[in-house]
């Protein structure tokens, strides 16, 4: 059964410094996201991407977040300054078009920022 | 008011017992209402999703929407251990891709 898949899995980094989060979505979806949990909270839409470009984001996706498509494939988020408050467990999740919302998500990564 | 508003639990009930998990929301305009379950430190796992007012069945599962009441439930039957997750209801407002919006999740162990 296809999935999402993210790397790495695991991430440990500096405040202030750059990370970028990788998800390969199901091959045929067209509709991509990006959400994160902090730890004992509830999951939170950060942003949506179609047709290469930005469908919505909330308004914790500020200017420090980005998201790419590179190639036909993988799907990234990059912050580029992280803060304390960013440590938390980011999920990618991917969609089929002319579908009903229902969105699969990878299992995601877990940033931690020190 | 917070949009989605589900009891964190945690919910604990024996093998076989019957398993009720619910969601209040606050915006009539969510459309679509789905159920993903949780394990620990892992993705959402899709579970089921239903339109507007009604109940759907798949298997042991039943998801009901009322949206006079502003109020979903999901119901699982014949509870296995395998079930202890965490349940997140989550909605959008339009069909095609929009975000979801989700509940904090209810915490739920069955115990054998």
């Amino acid at each position: 059964e296809p999935e999402v898949t993210q790397t790495p899995s695991h991430q440990v980094t500096q405040m202030g410094q750059e990370v970028i989060l990788r998800c390969v979505p199901i091959s045929n979806h067209l509709y991509f996201y990006w959400y994160r949990q902090i730890l004992g909270q509830k999951v939170e839409f950060l942003v949506s991407f179609y047709n290469n470009e930005i469908s919505e984001k909330s308004e914790i996706f500020d200017d420090q977040f980005s998201v790419e498509r590179p190639d036909g494939s993988n799907f990234t988020l990059k912050i580029r300054s992280t803060k304390l408050e960013d440590s938390a467990m980011y999920f990618c999740a991917s969609g089929q078009a002319g579908a009903p919302p229902s969105q699969y998500f990878g299992p995601g990564t877990r940033l931690l920022v020190l | 008011q917070k949009e989605v508003e589900q009891d964190p639990g945690p919910l604990s009930v024996p093998e076989g017992a019957i398993v009720s998990l619910n969601c209040t929301y606050s915006n009539s305009a969510f459309q679509y209402f789905m159920w993903y379950r949780q394990y620990s430190r892992k993705g959402p796992e899709l579970l089921m999703y239903t339109y507007s007012s009604g109940n759907k069945e798949d298997g042991r599962f039943t998801a009901q929407v009322d949206k006079s009441s502003k109020y979903i439930s999901l119901f699982i039957r014949d509870s296995q251990p395998s079930d202890s997750a965490t349940y997140l209801c989550a909605m959008s407002k339009d069909f095609g891709n929009e975000k979801l919006t989700f509940g904090t999740g209810t915490r739920l162990t069955i115990i054998p």
